[in-house]
This record gives C-alpha cells, structure tokens and sequence, in this order.
C-alpha cells in the first residue's frame, strides 16, 4: 500500500543549527512533492515545491532536495530561529497533477533559544 | 487578498444531528478541496472541485457526507446524520489552475468537528 513517513514526531534543535527534517515514501510516484507547514489551530501553509526531475529548491533559508531513486525528500531549515517552531508535513501528488495531495503525519519542530 | 474562509470555527453536535460546514475560497480560484484530519493521523483528502462540477470524490468516506458547490463559489459540506468517528478537524483550500500557475494550495483554518 501507498505510504508517506516523515522521519520523527518531535524534534528538537539549537537556535542557530539547520534543521533537517525526512520525507520518505513508498509505492508512489510522485511528480510534484510540496512542504507545508502548520502551526497550532491553523491550517497548513505552503512553502515549498519540488517537481521529480529537481534535486534541489531553494527559498531564503529553506532548502527541499528529492530523490526519486531513494523515495526520500529532506527538508532543512538553516539558521534556525525559535518563531521557526512548528509542524511541518511534506505532502505528495497522486497522480502527477498537483492535485489531490496525500500528507505525512508531520514533524513537529521546537527551535530552543 | 483574503484568504481561505471556514464557517463556523467550532461545532458540537449529538451523534445523528445533521452539520453543515461552509468554506469561502480566495476568489478567482477554480479549485476546491476538501480534507479532514481526525485525532492522532494525517490530513487526508476528500474531495475536489473545479468550479461547480466534482472532479474527484474518491476521498469522502460514505454516503453521509454530502459536498455542494453552488455556482462554483463556496462550498458547503453536511455530514446526515453524524457519527462519532466523523469528529476531527476539516479543512478547506484552494488553488489556481495547476500548469497556469503555482500547484500550492491555500488553506484555511479549518472546522473543528466534535460529534458526542
């Protein structure tokens, strides 16, 4: 059956460190995967978006790489900042139309001061 | 631009009444979806519009729940009658036309569901 996992429930890091947080799947084949983040009595915003024949996306301090071959996708957030807490969910197409999204459970991440 | 609106924030209902969730998406977007989250998994996906028509129900969980799109503006979703697995929270988002713009969807806050 179809599964997306994202590597822990909680994580907790260092103002000031990257964060890396993992998306993996199975039994897809994704063309679009997308980061959303959510934050607590809201829904999820989009951040991200990285298509299958990408490595790498970039936005300011938000780095996404995707590796079909592996099913994975890493999400990193550098220079980590406390307002950075939240949930994140990685969040994959069904059928290549960016349409019908199929989320992770999500990470939630704690920046320390 | 206002974003994505859901109506009401809350709702506590009796198993068996009837609910009826209201989503206002941000305008001149086509796209509609509905998700729900219940307590302890991940967001899963309901149903989609393209303006007033379904394209896919593939996600609605039986034939309590009930998705309009009057005029392809908002959209309400009833759940007759409710049941206690039918509490969660339900989102609401919308979108531009994938390949005529950005794929990422808009969000609102959600509806809180809370069937006893």
């Amino acid at each position: 059956s179809q599964k997306i996992e994202q590597n822990s429930e909680a994580l907790n890091i260092q103002e000031g460190k990257t964060a890396t947080l993992t998306c993996n799947y199975t039994n897809y084949s994704p063309a679009y995967l997308q980061w959303y983040r959510q934050d607590p009595g809201r829904g999820p915003v989009f951040l991200l978006l990285i298509r299958e024949n990408e490595k790498e996306k970039r936005k300011e301090r938000l780095k996404v790489t995707f590796d079909t071959t592996l099913k994975q996708s890493l999400f990193h957030i550098t220079a980590s900042q406390p307002a950075d807490s939240a949930t994140y969910l990685c969040a994959l197409d069904v059928d290549g139309s960016a349409r019908q999204l199929t989320f992770g459970s999500g990470t939630q991440l704690t920046v320390l001061p | 631009e206002a974003g994505v609106t859901q109506f009401p924030s809350h709702s506590v209902i009796e198993k068996g009444q009837t609910v009826t969730l209201r989503c206002d998406p941000i305008s001149g977007h086509d796209n509609l979806y509905w998700y729900r989250r219940v307590m302890g998994k991940e967001i899963k996906f309901l149903l989609h519009f393209v303006k007033e028509s379904k394209q896919d129900e593939s996600g609605m969980p039986n034939n309590r729940f009930l998705a309009e799109r009057t005029g392809g503006t908002y959209s309400t979703l009833k759940v007759q009658p409710a049941e206690l697995e039918d509490s969660g929270v339900y989102f609401c988002a919308s979108s531009h036309t994938p390949g005529q713009g950005s794929y990422e969807q808009y969000f609102g806050p959600g509806t809180r569901l809370t069937v006893t």
